[in-house]
């Protein structure tokens, strides 16, 4: 069955500290999807990246970035030159057609605490 | 462009009362619905979903029931509310399973 482990309950650094969010997944689909969502304190989920199984392409935005790796099925999330603003909740997720017909099966979340 | 309304943002009601949240979106059709609830410092847990109107999936048998009287408003019901129902109840929607889902800003409920 589909498991989304997310090892890391909560994280502290200082502003300005380059910090990685852990996503270990398990499936036995071959085709899947893996997601990253941000939650700030007001609460709402904000989509940060979707990523499918057949594109293993490290991503890049600003000072966000996504290693996906299938050999050690991880898909994780590093945040570069941390800011204050970067603090909230952060959910790994996978979806795949035979384990979960799609549906989204989500990590339990990272709480990030960014010090100024 | 896409949006999702939900309301009411918050909600304090008794134990044993009816409970009736609403979620919209707009910009849309025929998109595939979701409620989410998360109890607090809690992960995500998927409670209903649709993919068309009056199609409601229940992922797990609890107080709730949900309803999808048109294609794009999605309803979260309850007749007795319980000291558990309480939590962030989360919409979103996607444009069919599998794809990314967009959240609303929630509602926070509280049982007394």
């Amino acid at each position: 069955a589909q498991k989304v482990t997310q090892a890391q309950t909560e994280i502290s650094v200082v502003e300005k500290e380059d910090v990685t969010l852990d996503c270990v997944y398990e499936t036995r689909d071959t085709t899947y999807y893996l997601f990253w969502y941000k939650q700030p304190p007001s609460g709402e989920l904000v989509f940060l990246i979707r990523r499918n199984s057949f594109d293993e392409q490290n991503e890049i935005s600003g000072r966000y970035s996504w290693n996906f790796q299938k050999s050690t099925s991880s898909f994780n999330f590093t945040i570069t030159a941390s800011q204050v603003v970067d603090s909230a909740v952060y959910f790994c997720a996978l979806s795949g057609p035979m384990d979960s017909n799609y549906q989204l099966i989500w990590g339990a979340g990272t709480k990030l605490i960014i010090k100024p | 462009s896409q949006t999702i309304h939900q309301w009411p943002a918050t909600l304090v009601q008794p134990v044993g009362s009816p409970l009736s949240l609403e979620c919209t979106v707009e910009g849309t059709s025929n998109p595939n619905l979701y409620w989410y609830r998360q109890a607090a410092g809690r992960g995500l847990q998927l409670l209903f979903y649709s993919v068309g109107i009056g199609q409601i999936s229940s992922e797990v048998p609890q107080n709730l029931s949900a309803s999808r009287p048109q294609d794009r408003q999605f309803i979260l019901s309850s007749k007795k509310l319980l000291l558990s129902d309480s939590g962030f109840y989360l919409c979103a929607w996607s444009v069919r399973a599998g794809d990314t889902q967009y959240f609303g800003p929630g509602t926070r409920l509280t049982v007394l």
